[in-house]
């Protein structure tokens, strides 16, 4: 079957840098994105890598090992307002969005 | 950055009655539109994919005869909720894949949250 995991919940210091990350086992792959959402709102688009390596843009930066079935996101500067929930997604062969539970992470002052 | 409307934001229904969500694609074409479900501290949920002048495809486990969508035009598509019952209480939110633009990206709407009581 297919699954996406990342871990549950992470706790940061505003100021400092977190790395959420993803492993996935899918059927094909055709990209990996992060998502940011905010309770009770939509996910807005992060991040898109389809090639391995490390993606930047600006604060945030995410890594893809397509032969390891991993990636990560790194939140650089942490802000209060990143206090929000980063969802993973693979798109599989069918060029289906496969989703990660999500990480929800909590920034402390 | 492209703009996804949904309407309503939030409605309150009795069990029993349908409730019709839309969705457009303010700035851009969309050719596929995706139905997403999202109960609390859950991930989102695919229910369905809207093609515009076809039929939609449901995930498995998706009643398609209960979740009525329609895909008639390529900035618009709607979701009915035919004999809401409390466990349809969730999170509807829609994204739209644009048809001239970087084909990786799906733009979320801003969600529609639903209670049945």
């Amino acid at each position: 079957g297919q699954n996406i995991d990342q871990p549950t919940e992470m706790t940061a210091t505003e100021g400092a840098i977190v790395q959420i990350n993803c492993t996935y086992q899918t059927s094909g792959f055709n990209g990996l994105f992060w998502y940011q959402q905010h309770a009770g709102e939509a996910p807005t688009f992060l991040s898109y890598n389809v090639l391995d390596g490390l993606e930047e843009k600006g604060r945030f930066s995410s890594f893809l090992s397509r032969s390891k079935g991993y990636s990560y996101l790194l939140l650089k500067e942490l802000q209060m307002k990143d206090s929000a929930s980063y969802l993973c997604a693979v798109r599989d062969s069918n060029y289906q969005l496969i989703w990660g539970a999500g990480t929800k992470l909590i920034i402390k002052p | 950055g492209a703009v996804v409307s949904q309407h309503p934001s939030r409605v309150i229904c009795k069990s029993g009655t349908s409730v019709k969500i839309e969705c457009r694609s303010l700035d851009f074409q969309a050719t596929t539109m995706f139905w997403y479900r999202q109960f609390p501290k859950q991930s989102l949920m695919l229910m369905a994919t809207s093609n515009e002048g076809s039929k939609a495809t449901y995930e498995q486990g998706v009643e398609k005869d209960k979740f009525l969508i329609n895909h008639a035009s390529l900035t618009l598509s709607t979701l009915t909720v035919t004999s809401a019952h409390p466990e349809d209480s969730s999170f509807y939110i829609c994204s739209a894949r644009d048809l001239a633009g970087d084909s990786y990206e799906q733009y979320f709407g801003p969600g529609t949250r639903l209670t049945v009581t």
